[in-house]
This record gives C-alpha cells, structure tokens and sequence, in this order.
C-alpha cells in the first residue's frame, strides 16, 4: 500500500519554542493532505486540510497563526507549531490523499505520527 | 449531534470469538465508508472499505445498510492480534475531502 512518513517521530522541547513536524508521501502524488491531534484515549481531531499550492483549510477552533502548515509539493507537508506551549503535547498525524484518478484515491494514507512533548 | 457515532467498548472476547461492531452516520449523503485499525500509540491503518454489496477479507466482514445508514465490521475467529481500536471513516463524496472518524471501539482479544 502506499506509504507516508513523518519526521520526526517524537520531540521534546521547551515552552515557547517552535517545532517543524514534515509529512512526505513516498510513493505517490498527494494533492491532499490532512493533519490530525489524537489526546490520550480519544479519537482524531482533524487540525486542517492542505491542498498543494494553496492555503490550507482550517477547522474551527484550531488557530491557523499557531498551527502554520505548508504544502508546497505534491509529496511534502508541513506543520509549524508555533510558540509551543504544555497544552499542545499531543499525538500529531498526517494523511495524504492521492490525486484523484488513480485507482483508491479516496482513501487516506496515514504517517506513523509525531509525539510532542512541550516541557 | 455527531457525524459518526460507535459504541467505544471495550470488548473483552475470549480468542476464537466472533465479534461485531456497528457504526451511525448521520449525512444520508455520505458516499465512502472504511474501517480502519489503530494500535496504541501508533497511526490508524486501513482495514478495508466498506461496499455497498457488502466486502470480506479473510475473517473480516464489513457491510453497509444505506437505509438505516449503518457500516458494521464482523471478526471471526478472533486473534489476540487483532486486540485494537477499531475506527470507522465516513467521506461525504468519493472526491471531496470530508471525512469524519468515529471515537473507534476498542477490542481487547483474551487468551
């Protein structure tokens, strides 16, 4: 199946500064991309959608000047947690979406995730 | 009221058990449906997707009723590997980018 990675795998770093989450799709183009929060025991929470060469869509609630995402090729995205603060330790997870077409292009693919610590 | 609703569980089933678990959706509009699987502390894996005529992959089932819009995933012969929670996907249309997750059902398979 197609194959999506995230980088890093688990961060740690103090109150106030920001951290780069990147999510590439390996094997395929994406022309969507999703970013996702799961807290402990709970379900995903979709964060935003990106589509390639413009401005990513944003769910209510999630602010756009904190959570900066980047979607500047068909095979990378990418998430700025700006200014981190404890609050946002969570489980990040992308999803990538292949353009349509292609054969299963409804169906998203999901990085291995990125755990953030934020001390 | 919530896009997708699942029972969250847990399930506790002794291994060799069939086990089933159901999934609402509320937009009658709603076009894809998946099953998707998830470790702890791991991402979310595709485990199938649910056709209208109903899918099987070896001891896994999955159906969808339109009328009473419900997708439900069948487990037969439980493994111990199969201990996960169980997230079900809706997408409102099979281009769009709408797609709703359930809270998942958790499953726990006992020796």
């Amino acid at each position: 199946g197609a194959v999506v990675s995230q980088h890093p795998s688990w961060v740690i770093c103090k109150s106030g500064t920001s951290v780069k989450i990147e999510c590439r799709s390996l094997d395929f183009q994406a022309t969507t991309m999703f970013w996702y929060r799961q807290f402990p025991k709970q379900s995903l929470m979709l964060m935003a959608t990106s589509n390639e060469g413009s401005k990513a869509t944003y769910e209510q609630g999630v602010e756009k000047d904190k959570f900066l995402i980047n979607h500047a090729s068909l095979t990378l995205s990418t998430l700025t947690v700006t200014s981190a603060h404890p609050e946002d330790s969570s489980f990040y997870i992308c999803s990538a979406r292949a353009r349509p077409g292609l054969a299963g292009d409804h169906t998203q693919y999901f990085g291995p995730g990125t755990r953030l610590t934020v001390l | 009221r919530k896009e997708v609703e699942q029972d969250p569980g847990p399930f506790n089933v002794p291994e060799g058990a069939t086990v089933a678990f159901n999934c609402t959706y509320s937009n009658s509009a709603s076009q894809s449906f998946f099953w998707y699987r998830q470790d702890c502390r791991k991402e979310p894996k595709l485990l199938m997707s649910v056709y209208s005529s109903g899918n099987e992959d070896g001891r896994f089932t999955a159906q969808l009723n339109r009328a009473s819009q419900y997708i439900s995933l069948l487990i037969r012969d439980s493994k111990l590997s199969d201990s996960a929670t169980y997230l079900c996907v809706v997408n409102l249309s099979n281009t769009g980018n709408q797609f709703y997750f359930g809270t998942g059902t958790s499953l726990t398979v006992i020796p």
